[in-house]
């Protein structure tokens, strides 16, 4: 069965870097047809998708926040990782990983399964 | 950005009800490309339903999607006590986006 886990710190100092990794249990994160990806959802508010990476590398990064975040992928280890730099305040939430579907034309779709997600203060 | 408004914020059902929960884009989602995802406090999203209409792995048949263009609606036919969640709409026909998300409460 297919399991992902978030892991990282919990507490980050505004203007620092947040880094998370997700580690991939179940599967193969070299699998075609699925992008590995991050969203996250501040405290009381909706789900906001912030990137995702194919197993080659490609990458998909939410425009609004595609200056500050850079997503990679470690094969070997199965795990993908999420980082994003002057953080704000504004960047607490919890942080989740999940499996991307891909369409026939690699078109990043759904999301399912979800890690269970991880809670990142921003606070100095 | 496409915008999902979700409609209502808050729903307050009986058990037994009938669920209808809106989604509306703000430009057309061709090819049917929206899901819809449950939450539950303290837990990740599951979702329920992509391309529309298309139930997930798991998923009771109480649970349906249906719509095209810019309106949408997922429905469960009669709720069960453990259906009391806030299920949140997503697109990803473009730089996906998800909606506001409605709560479903008990009345």
């Amino acid at each position: 069965q297919l399991q992902l886990q978030e892991s990282g710190p919990g507490l980050v100092k505004p203007s620092e870097t947040l880094s998370l990794t997700c580690t991939v249990s179940g599967d193969s994160i070299s699998r075609r047809n699925f992008y590995w990806g991050w969203i996250r959802q501040p405290p009381g508010k909706g789900l906001e998708w912030i990137g995702s990476i194919y197993y080659s590398g490609i990458t998909y990064y939410n425009p609004s926040l595609k200056n500050r975040v850079t997503i990679s992928v470690d094969t070997s280890k199965n795990q993908f990782s999420l980082n994003m730099s002057s953080v704000t305040a504004a960047d607490t939430a919890v942080y989740y990983c999940g499996r991307v579907h891909a369409d026939y034309y690699l078109t990043q779709t759904w999301v399912d399964p979800w890690g269970q997600g991880t809670l990142v203060t921003v606070s100095s | 950005e496409i915008v999902l408004t979700q409609s209502p914020g808050t729903l307050s059902l009986s058990p037994g009800e009938r669920a209808t929960l809106s989604c509306r884009a703000s430009q057309s989602v061709s090819s049917s490309y929206l899901a819809w995802y449950q939450q539950k406090p303290g837990q990740a999203p599951r979702l329920l339903i992509y391309g529309a209409s298309s139930r997930a792995t798991g998923i009771p048949d109480r649970f349906s999607g249906s719509g095209s263009g810019t309106d949408f609606t997922l429905t469960i036919s009669r709720l069960e006590p453990e259906d009391f969640a806030v299920y949140s709409c997503q697109q990803y026909i473009t730089s996906p986006t998800f909606g506001q998300g409605t709560r479903l409460e008990i009345k």
